[in-house]
């Protein structure tokens, strides 16, 4: 079975400061991993996705989380925080074949002060 | 531009009533699904259905039915409406396959107030 933890349901950091969202994941098969952000009243929009290919992703709006097979990691990084950053971003896992079923985290909202 | 779409964005009800939650996509998706999405929770798939007339219980399907007639509409409907079921309700799809395929898109969510 598949599975993901957010670690920290809230983070805060200042406008201009590296933004270190953390997600672990489990899996019994190589698994996709993405990254979601949803804006307050929305729905999530992908930030970016994982499917093997290269172990460091790059997505939107400057973001970007590398895949460490040895840690089962998926830590999602912003060198330089935008007020417009500030939302909840969910970390999820969905492994090949049956329905593609996805299993989303917890979610942690970023918070940017100015 | 790829679209999903909800009925409603804001919807109150009363204990016991039914409720109907639409959800309607253009992108000719087979997959599609509905989750509810609650503070610390994250977000917990009700049902989904990879294809008209089918549909595939998730995590919590209790209290809920959907309904697929035509491919572009999924339905979810929640027979007699309880105060626990108060919650965010969230609409995706996607193209089935592996990879890249898997990324789904969302809909803006109905908010449900169920008094």
């Amino acid at each position: 079975a598949q599975s993901v933890t957010q670690l920290g349901s809230h983070v805060s950091v200042s406008e201009g400061a590296l933004v270190l969202l953390r997600c672990n994941y489990s899996s019994s098969v190589p698994p996709y991993l993405f990254w979601y952000v949803q804006y307050p009243n929305q729905g999530l929009q992908l930030l970016l996705k994982y499917t093997s290919a290269a172990t460091l992703v790059k997505g939107i709006n400057g973001f970007e989380a590398e895949f460490k097979k040895s840690e089962t990691s998926f830590h999602l990084t912003k060198p330089s925080a935008h007020m417009s950053d500030a939302a909840e971003y969910f970390c999820a896992v969905s492994e090949s074949g049956g329905y593609q079923k996805v299993t989303f985290g917890t979610g942690t909202k970023l918070q940017v002060i100015p | 531009d790829v679209k999903v779409t909800q009925s409603s964005r804001y919807l109150v009800k009363r204990t016991g009533e039914k409720v109907f939650l639409e959800c309607v996509q253009d992108m000719d998706h087979e997959n599609m699904f509905w989750y509810r999405q609650d503070p610390g929770l994250g977000l917990r798939l009700i049902y989904f259905s990879y294809d008209v007339k089918m549909k595939e219980k998730g995590d919590i399907p209790e209290g809920y039915s959907v309904s697929r007639e035509k491919k572009e509409r999924f339905s979810l409907i929640l027979e007699s409406a309880s105060t626990n079921q108060t919650s965010m309700y969230l609409c995706a799809s996607s193209f089935p396959g592996a990879g890249v395929n898997n990324e789904q898109f969302f809909g803006p969510g109905t908010r449900l107030t169920v008094l």
